[in-house]
């Protein structure tokens, strides 16, 4: 079992409502990430935050809302989702956004997300 | 733009065997190179980091290869078990720190 937790595991939500994905990290890092990842397809990288402040956003559209109240919690709000929303969303943590290391990342299991 | 490049076809190996899976990465020059494991619906777990001066890494019966000239990371499995069996991403390092990850290539090891 990873020091990364993701709730919930599965999701099915209609393209009107608004959710939450949680994660939460257990490993003392500083750095955390949120993923899509569709069958088929890399990884992709929505977003980064490194001590809080968020580094990266992938131009991501603005249905999806990161929040990241401290360095263990990363949340990301969901509203008004497209059923191509529809992926495995995966949250990782590193020990530190900085280039000096080697940006190691330790994932989560990740919520299967289904928008109808 | 950098481009990372797994066979998208599944390997298929017989128990015992070696299994060698292909990275390859073109526009850039990653100054390190990981490789991860992807079990079917769970999050990827890191396995070994390869860095640009280091020819070749290994981990009890895994070997990553890392050759800079033909921007190109072997990651070799012996003595394969069906154990083994899972999707395999190479993350290069890019330009702004991040990790890139390939699509990964999915290996079936049958007894």
């Amino acid at each position: 079992e990873t020091g990364v937790t993701q709730t919930p595991r599965h999701l099915v939500m209609g393209m009107t409502n608004k959710k939450s994905l949680k994660c939460e990290q257990h490993l003392g890092h500083n750095a955390m990430y949120w993923y899509k990842q569709s069958a088929k397809k890399p990884l992709e990288l929505m977003f980064v935050y490194n001590f809080k402040e968020q580094t990266e956003n992938n131009s991501v559209p603005s249905r999806f809302s990161p929040e990241c109240p401290n360095s263990s919690h990363l949340f990301l709000h969901l509203h008004t989702l497209q059923p191509e929303d529809s992926a495995l969303y995966l949250c990782a943590s590193s020990q530190d956004g900085d280039r000096r290391f080697t940006d190691t990342q330790y994932f989560g299991p990740g919520t299967r997300l289904t928008v109808l | 733009s950098q481009k990372i490049e797994q066979n998208s076809e599944a390997l298929n190996i017989q128990e015992g065997k070696t299994a060698t899976l292909t990275c390859n990465y073109t526009n850039y020059s990653p100054a390190y190179l990981q490789w991860y494991r992807q079990d079917p619906g769970r999050g990827p777990v890191f396995l070994l980091l390869i860095r640009e001066n280091e020819k070749e890494k290994r981990k009890e019966r895994l070997k990553v290869t890392f050759d800079t000239t033909l921007k190109q990371s072997l990651f070799h499995i012996t003595a394969s078990q069906p154990a083994d069996s899972a999707t395999y991403l190479c993350a290069p390092r890019g330009n702004t720190g991040k990790l890139i990850f390939g699509q990964g290539t999915t290996l079936q090891v049958k007894p």
